[in-house]
């Protein structure tokens, strides 16, 4: 079965300061992993995907993952936060041979001035 | 770039009336995801369709739920009759064919069932 876990449901940080949200996931195979954004009132959004190859992606905004095969683990990171990253973030895995994404519960980033 | 489009944005009605939610994939897209949101359960896939077939609906929790896809540009989720546990966000997301691409999302329907 997959799943995945996002272990914080909130992190705080200062602004200027580096972030990382957490994921880890379990799925047999290769998986697919993505990190969206939701700001109030908006459906999620694209942020960035790991599919093969170099286990640090980059993605919009100023947001990377690093993909860790031996810690089944994908972390969303920033090098600086800004207030306006201040959102709902959502990991979401697929294995290469199905179709359904499967979405962890969700961390919501609170970044202060 | 046209993304997904969902109507109505809001939707307010009594309990036992018929909703109709409405869905407009990105062109060319071949994929498309109807998902509820609550906050108790989070983000649950209801139902997706490829080439406007259902493949896989065991996500749609009960029969009071349908969905259809009658062309490539529209799909809809209908409840019949309403309950005021179907309170949620409905989103809808379309993919395009190649496997790694990611899921476009709508900005949803916040359905309120009084």
């Amino acid at each position: 079965a997959q799943s995945v876990a996002q272990p914080e449901d909130q992190v705080n940080v200062a602004e200027g300061n580096p972030l990382t949200v957490k994921c880890t996931y379990s799925v047999s195979g290769n998986p697919y992993l993505f990190w969206y954004v939701q700001y109030p009132n908006r459906g999620l959004q694209f942020l960035l995907k790991y599919i093969t190859g170099d286990n640090l992606v980059k993605g919009s905004y100023g947001f990377e993952a690093e993909f860790n095969k031996s810690q089944t683990s994908f972390h969303l990171k920033k090098p600086s936060a800004l207030v306006s990253d201040s959102a709902l973030y959502f990991c979401a895995v697929r294995r290469g041979d199905t179709d359904k994404l499967i979405f962890g519960t969700g961390t919501r980033l609170q970044v202060f001035p | 770039d046209a993304g997904v489009i969902q109507s109505p944005r809001h939707e307010v009605t009594e309990m036992g009336q018929e909703v109709t939610l409405r869905c407009k994939p990105i062109s060319g897209h071949d994929y498309l995801f109807w998902y509820r949101q609550t906050m108790m359960r989070g983000l649950e896939l209801l139902i997706y369709f490829n080439n406007n077939v259902p493949i896989d609906d065991s996500g749609m929790p009960e029969d009071r739920f349908s969905a259809k896809m009658p062309n490539a540009s529209f799909s809809t989720l209908k409840i019949q009759p309403s309950e005021p546990r179907d309170s949620a966000v409905y989103f809808c997301a379309s993919r395009g064919d190649v496997g790694n691409q990611p899921q476009h999302f709508g900005d949803g329907t916040r359905l309120s069932i009084l």
